[in-house]
């Protein structure tokens, strides 16, 4: 089955600067990345995906983008807010799959 | 529109006890997909319930079972707790089991805490 790997599991940045979140996976028939926002007893909340027939996607301060020759994604939040501060999940799926393969999660902490 | 909700949202049992979990999935979603979340890990899959039958499992036992009803909300059974069975049991909804881009995007609930004595 499809193994999802993430780094770093915590992450610490000052206001206002970049984070960046990166995951691998192993399954080369995965094509599709969605990444999960989960706050303090919170629901994970979906941020932003990306199918792998593009290699980068944006949406407002969130990038992700797929190499899929190396088979790994990131997550780019550039202006870093307080409000960011949370767990984020990377996760993989396929064609056909009914569950979704999650990282293990990174913490990330935006620094007033 | 309402989303997914699940009950109860904190429960204490001991080893060897039954549990059982509920869900309501998000208005117009048919398919319920069950998560389990150990503190610090990602969620992992358990099952999947979609026209009231089980459609996939993850690798977990068969003492973690489930029900979907008509109405699309689902339960989930865990017998013979064990101590490692403490986590936070999410319920995700979504409007179709699969497809081109896998399960596609999941709505989940706020989960269930499950602590094990």
């Amino acid at each position: 089955g499809e193994n999802v790997e993430q780094h770093p599991s915590t992450l610490s940045v000052q206001e206002g600067d970049s984070a960046v979140i990166k995951c691998t996976y192993s399954d080369s028939a995965s094509n599709y990345f969605p990444w999960y926002k989960q706050e303090l007893g919170k629901r994970p909340q979906l941020i932003i995906d990306i199918r792998s027939n593009v290699g980068e996607k944006k949406d407002q301060r969130i990038a992700v983008t797929l190499n899929k020759t190396a088979k790994h994604f990131s997550l780019h939040i550039t202006e870093t807010q307080p409000e960011d501060s949370a767990v984020y999940f990377c996760a993989a799926s396929y064609a056909g799959a009914n569950n979704l393969f999650f990282g293990t999660g990174t913490r990330l902490t935006v620094i007033p | 529109e309402t989303g997914v909700t699940q009950s109860p949202t904190h429960l204490i049992k001991t080893r060897g006890q039954q549990v059982t979990l509920r869900c309501s999935s998000q208005s117009g979603h048919n398919t319920v997909s069950w998560y389990q979340q150990a503190l610090g890990q990602g969620p992992q899959f358990i099952f999947q319930y979609y026209r009231e039958e089980e459609n996939g499992r993850g690798n977990f036992p068969p003492r973690f079972s489930g029900l979907q009803f008509p109405n699309y909300s689902s339960e989930l059974n865990v017998n013979a707790l064990e101590l490692d069975d403490s986590a936070l049991y999410l319920c995700a909804s979504s409007s179709r089991p699969s497809g081109a881009s896998g399960t596609g995007e999941l709505f989940f609930g706020e989960g269930s805490r499950l602590t094990v004595l």
